[in-house]
């Protein structure tokens, strides 16, 4: 079956600093791959995405390559501020399954001032 | 814009009760999902639709049931809740667009404590 293993957290870094979590997944076909952000007390909402291979999905300064190579779909931003203190999920959509979601289990960061 | 409505937001139940969490969307989306969020094992899904008529089992069906009268609403049942079913449940909805990039619009959670 899919799989996403993300790197376990939580992250905490520095106002400014380079910020990547890992992400690596499994999966048959071609799946598109997605990172989700959860901010405090709310639902899930799309950060960005990639439908095939090596593709870059950016969005608010973070950006993540779809490496069909290495399974891979790394998330990096040059230059974290405090508000991106969130928890960040790595997701897959598999094409033959009808638009079902696998998720990792979440890396919590804390960005401090 | 509405987006995708879950209600309650939080819930206390006393074991061996029942209940139903409200999920509905207003954005004509074919296919509506329920997951539960626990600490350290991310998402996981517990049932799906695909239109109106049509649900599934996910990963984590037993002690829940779904039906999906309609292409807006896609309730949530627990007929006999479990403290194992503490959690916080997100409904989330999508267009199928058939070429998998399948964007999940998600609630705002409802947070569920089983005593």
């Amino acid at each position: 079956g899919n799989s996403v293993t993300q790197m376990e957290g939580p992250v905490t870094l520095s106002e400014e600093a380079f910020l990547t979590i890992n992400c690596t997944y499994t999966a048959t076909g071609y799946p598109s791959l997605f990172w989700y952000v959860q901010y405090p007390g709310e639902g899930l909402q799309l950060l960005l995405k990639a439908t095939k291979a090596d593709d870059k999905g950016s969005n608010k300064g973070f950006e993540a390559t779809y490496r069909k190579e290495t399974t891979s779909f790394h998330l990096e931003k040059g230059s974290v501020q405090v508000s991106d203190s969130a928890v960040y999920f790595c997701a897959l959509s598999d094409n033959t399954n009808a638009g079902k979601s696998t998720f990792g289990d979440g890396t919590t960061l804390t960005v401090k001032p | 814009n509405a987006g995708v409505t879950q209600t309650p937001k939080f819930q206390v139940l006393k074991t061996g009760q029942s209940m139903t969490l409200q999920c509905a969307q207003d954005m004509n989306h074919e296919y509506m999902s329920w997951y539960r969020q626990d600490p350290g094992m991310g998402l996981r899904l517990i049932h799906y639709s695909v239109g109106a008529g049509i649900t599934d089992q996910g990963e984590v069906p037993n002690g829940y049931n779904v039906s999906r009268s309609t292409t807006e609403d896609f309730p949530l049942r627990l007929l006999s809740a479990a403290p194992s079913q503490t959690s916080v449940y997100f409904c989330a909805s999508s267009k199928m667009t058939g070429a998998g990039a399948n964007v999940l619009t998600f609630g705002a959670g409802s947070r569920l404590t089983v005593l």
